[in-house]
C-alpha cells in the first residue's frame, strides 16, 4: 500500500528550462510535505516543504504547489542546472500518525532527474 | 559543525552474523531517527528515539531489530542473524526537537551488503 506515490521514474531536461517533478498521495490526513534531493553514496539533503493550509511555497529556484483536492503536490525547479541532477523524494507526515507531532515521514520511490548542459 | 555521522559507510555480513550501525547526531540534537531504503524503493521508518527511551518503533521488524540511544555515546541500530533481505541502505537522521519544521538533518548511510 503505497500512500506516496512518485510515478515518474526518471526526468531529463535541458539547463536553463523548467523540471517539474509530481508526487500523489492517497493518505488523506497527511497534512506537511517535504522534498528531499539524494546524491548517490549520499544522505537526503531537506529542500523544501509545505504545510497542508498553504498551496505554494517558494525558496529561491524552487517551489512546491500542493493541491488538496487532488491530492498532488509538485516541484518545479526554474531554471534547472546541471548540479541538479539528483534523485528528488517526495514525502509526507501526519500529525495523527505520529501521535500529535509529524516526525514520521511517509516516502515516495523517488524521481531521478538529469539536467543536460 | 560537523552532521550526523554514520558509520561504517559500507557494511558486508555473511548470513546469521551480527551488524552493528552507529549513528552519532549533529551536536545540540536529541532526537535520532533510523530509515531503511531497499533497492528500488523510498526510504522507510523504523524507528524513533531520544536519550535512553524508544519512542516509536512502529517501523521496526518485530524480530532481529534492535535500536538503542544511551545515554552517553551514538545511538546503534542493531541486527542479529542477518538475512539476504536486510540488505539495504540504512540511514540516520537527527533533529533538535520532535516536529518536521524544516525536515531532518540524514546522515551519509550504512550500505549493508549480507552475502
Amino acid at each position: 500500500d503505497q500512500q506516496v506515490k512518485q510515478n515518474s521514474p526518471s526526468l531529463s531536461v535541458q539547463e536553463g528550462r523548467i523540471s517539474i517533478l509530481n508526487c500523489d498521495y492517497t493518505n488523506s490526513m497527511f497534512d506537511y510535505f517535504l522534498w528531499y534531493k539524494k546524491y548517490p553514496a549520499e544522505g537526503p539533503t531537506f529542500l523544501i516543504s509545505i504545510s497542508s493550509i498553504k498551496d505554494k511555497n517558494e525558496d529561491g529556484r524552487f517551489t512546491v504547489f500542493l493541491n488538496k483536492s487532488a491530492k498532488h503536490l509538485s516541484l518545479h525547479i526554474v531554471p534547472s542546472q546541471p548540479g541538479d541532477s539528483a534523485v528528488y523524494f517526495c514525502a509526507a507526515s501526519a500529525v495523527i500518525n505520529s501521535g500529535g507531532s509529524n516526525y514520521k515521514l511517509t516516502f515516495g520511490k523517488g524521481t531521478l532527474l538529469t539536467v543536460n548542459p | 559543525n560537523a552532521g550526523v555521522m554514520q558509520n561504517p559507510r559500507h557494511l558486508v555480513r555473511r548470513r546469521g552474523q551480527e551488524a552493528r550501525l552507529r549513528c552519532s547526531p549533529m551536536k545540540g540534537h536529541s532526537h535520532v531517527y533510523w530509515y531503511r531504503q531497499l533497492p528500488e524503493e523510498g526510504l522507510k521508518f523504523m524507528v524513533y528515539l531520544q536519550k535512553e527511551n524508544i519512542i516509536d518503533e512502529s517501523g521496526m521488524p518485530k524480530e532481529r531489530f534492535s535500536a538503542e540511544f544511551p545515554k552517553e555515546g551514538p545511538s546503534i541500530l542493531r541486527i542479529q542473524q542477518v538475512v539476504r533481505g536486510d540488505s539495504a541502505a540504512y540511514f540516520c537522521a537527527s533533529s533538535p526537537r520532535q516536529t518536521l519544521d524544516y525536515g531532518y538533518t540524514f546522515g551519509s548511510g550504512t550500505r549493508l551488503t549480507v552475502v
